[in-house]
């Protein structure tokens, strides 16, 4: 089974500063997908950025960049110029590429603090 | 607006009584799923959905039922079986694919009295 590890419980940074999320995972598949989703207050779960294993450039999307390395299985989230709206819970999830229709495996999450 | 409706925001339920969850998507999505989310955790899936009238449990399926009667919708029950119903309950969709990527809707937070 599919295993997605956030080793920070917790993170802050600085407003207009960049600040890393960690992300591992453990799969033998070699067909799958990755996220990232932003839970801020609300409690509204929202897609920040997804990456394909088969490409090797990693995805951006504005501000929030990825560092994907399918050989140490390692996902990070970058978060430049960070601003007090992306103060929010983070999730690194896993879908499997071999099935459609298949489940996202969340990790535990990174609680991210923006402080002025 | 396409999107992804979840009733009530709040709900309480009293010990012996089954509740439930509604879900609704109008965004022309396949499979629905419903995932659970304790304080401090990740979500855990319940129940998916891949077309109407099909279903499979997730990883906490136990004291929980749902049923797929329509492709809009996929509510969820919780049964007096469920002994910690106490949860934050979210429920997303997607479409069938390659690039499907799972959408949320805003959640349903469910209390026992």
């Amino acid at each position: 089974a599919q295993t997605v590890t956030q080793s920070q419980p917790e993170m802050s940074v600085q407003e207009a500063e960049t600040v890393t999320l960690s992300c591992t995972y453990d799969t033998s598949e070699s067909d799958y997908y990755l996220f990232w989703y932003k839970q801020p207050p609300s409690r509204q779960m929202i897609l920040v950025i997804r990456q394909e294993a088969y490409k090797q450039q990693n995805a951006t999307e504005n501000r929030f960049s990825v560092n994907f390395q399918k050989a140490a299985k390692s996902f990070s989230l970058k978060i430049s110029d960070s601003q007090l709206g992306d103060a929010a819970m983070y999730f690194c999830a896993y879908r499997s590429g071999e099935t459609s229709g298949s489940r996202l495996t969340f990790g535990e999450g990174t609680q991210l603090t923006v402080n002025p | 607006d396409g999107g992804i409706t979840q009733s009530p925001k709040y709900l309480f339920r009293k010990e012996g009584q089954n509740v439930t969850l509604s879900c609704e998507q109008n965004l022309n999505h396949d499979a629905m799923y419903w995932y659970r989310q304790d304080p401090g955790q990740g979500l855990r899936l319940i129940y998916y959905s891949q077309i109407v009238n099909d279903f499979q449990k997730g990883d906490i399926a136990e004291g929980y039922s749902v049923s797929r009667e329509k492709k809009e919708s996929f509510p969820l029950t919780v049964t007096s079986a469920q002994k910690n119903p106490t949860a934050f309950y979210l429920c997303a969709s997607s479409i069938q694919g390659v690039r499907e990527t799972q959408y949320f809707g805003p959640g349903t937070r469910l209390l026992v009295l």
